[in-house]
């Protein structure tokens, strides 16, 4: 089963605006990553935010983590589109030992030029 | 690019087959993790090999099988092919036990025919 659900499917935005995903998961978690996928090609790792953090940066990205809604949100700025991919949170079981990634079935952003 | 290599990149089996994928895991790294990711779906988590014992599996059947080398490369193995194994199939290596931050391959793209 898919612990991760993102929010919206699909987003389309002009280039230079800001695109806003959300992810809910489940379970209580140790940590929440973010994934970007071109084309069905392989996961490019974002950015994890652990769960004693609320807010983390890298670059044009902002991750808010909310543990008490159980839900994280990935803002991309000033987009461009080269950011036309889709987008996965990931997260782990707490206290699992399994070392599994548990995937949402992503966000599909179009960034139009 | 991650350093994590996998091949072949993509390949057509006939349905009862047999397949073999492999993975390089990125140098420094003793976890790999196999995921298969249907099309418009998230991944999902196949199992783990940590230091050449598997470490945790999903709900996968007995037919999905792997290894893991005293180098850390690893093999994932699926016998009696069906139609529904027609996936993308991701490698991810990362350092220690658990959840920690994956760096994913390019997958290999499986179609069952």
């Amino acid at each position: 089963s898919q612990q991760g659900e993102e929010d919206p499917q699909a987003l389309s935005i002009q280039e230079g605006e800001n695109a806003t995903m959300n992810c809910s998961y489940k379970t209580s978690i140790n940590n929440l990553q973010w994934y970007r996928q071109n084309s069905g090609r392989g996961l490019v790792h974002l950015i994890l935010i652990r769960s004693n953090e609320r807010e983390k940066h890298s670059g044009r990205l902002r991750v808010t983590l909310d543990t008490s809604k159980k839900s994280s949100s990935l803002l991309i700025t000033a987009s461009r589109a080269a950011d036309t991919a889709s987008y996965f949170c990931a997260t782990d079981g707490y206290g699992g030992s399994q070392g599994n990634l548990i995937f949402g079935k992503g966000t599909k952003l179009s960034v139009k030029p | 690019e991650t350093g994590v290599t996998q091949s072949p990149t993509h390949l057509i089996k006939t349905r009862g087959q047999q397949v073999t994928l492999r993975c390089s895991s990125q140098s420094g790294h003793n976890t790999v993790s196999w995921y298969q990711q249907a099309l418009g779906q998230g991944p999902q988590f196949i199992f783990q090999y940590y230091r050449e014992e598997e470490n945790g599996r999903g709900n996968f059947p007995p037919r999905f099988s792997g290894l893991q080398f005293p180098n850390y490369s690893s093999e994932l193995n699926v016998n009696a092919l069906e139609l529904d194994d027609s996936a993308l199939y991701l490698c991810a290596s990362s350092f220690g036990r658990g959840n920690t931050e994956a760096f994913f391959g390019q997958g290999t793209r499986l179609t069952v025919v």
